[in-house]
């Protein structure tokens, strides 16, 4: 099992950045969002498909169906400028854990 | 509040076997449903789970490295070890430590600890 990401999304302050996560009927399994800004550990950003940890600004939003789950960022902000990745739990074989390649967002 | 930190050597040659420790606080490796997991990023790229060692004593493994690592998971010492035999040059990453409860992402890191293999 594979999960896909863009290497790369660009989005001008103040627009709406989409992130997408492909996988193979990926909207049957809970999808994590993490953000990780140069030199620091990932943070969770959206689990469980759409919902927010604590102190993640709403303008976070994640959805999922189909072959593609979605992190949407709107008003986006020179702090969003990130990798972001997104996660599954129990891939259908053997990982239990498996993470995307990651997509960096450049915020120009 | 749930703090993790990962501690071990900065340097390991090849072949050796590279020991990191979890030391965690504020959560409870005997509570239901907590996982603390070992997830790795070598420099410049996408992060790479390991291992996780959950509450009720199951432990899993990444299968493309399952044969090269051990996790345990002390919760009297509120740790959780990660053992990888026969390192190479491609083992070289930050290691990071990471709690979920049920599953729910991981929503607690710690600060992740560069490991460079080399001779």
């Amino acid at each position: 099992y594979v999960l896909t990401q863009p290497p790369s999304v660009s989005v001008a302050p103040g627009q709406t950045a989409r992130i997408t996560c492909g996988g193979d009927n990926i909207g049957s399994k809970s999808v994590h969002w993490y953000k990780q800004r140069p030199g620091q550990a990932p943070m969770l950003v959206v689990y469980d498909d759409s919902d927010r940890p604590s102190g993640i600004p709403d303008r976070f939003s994640g959805s999922n169906s189909g072959n593609t789950a979605t992190l949407t960022i709107n008003r986006a902000e020179a702090g969003d400028e990130a990798d972001y990745y997104c996660q599954i739990w129990g891939s259908g074989g053997d990982h239990d854990v498996l993470f995307g390649g990651g997509t960096k967002v450049t915020v120009l | 509040q749930i703090t993790l930190k990962e501690s071990g050597p900065t340097l390991v040659k090849p072949t050796q076997t590279l020991t990191l420790t979890c030391t965690f606080s504020g959560l409870s490796l005997s509570a239901s449903g907590v996982g603390v997991a070992w997830i790795r990023q070598p420099p410049g790229k996408a992060l790479e789970w390991l291992a996780i060692s959950y509450w009720n004593d199951d432990n899993r493994y990444n299968p493309s490295l399952k044969n090269r690592l051990t996790i345990t998971g002390d919760a009297s010492k509120n740790q959780v070890v990660l053992t990888m035999t026969n390192v190479d040059r491609g083992d070289t990453a930050t290691y990071f430590c990471a709690h979920s409860q049920w599953q729910r992402g991981f929503d607690y890191w710690g600060q992740g600890t560069l490991v460079t293999v080399s001779s």
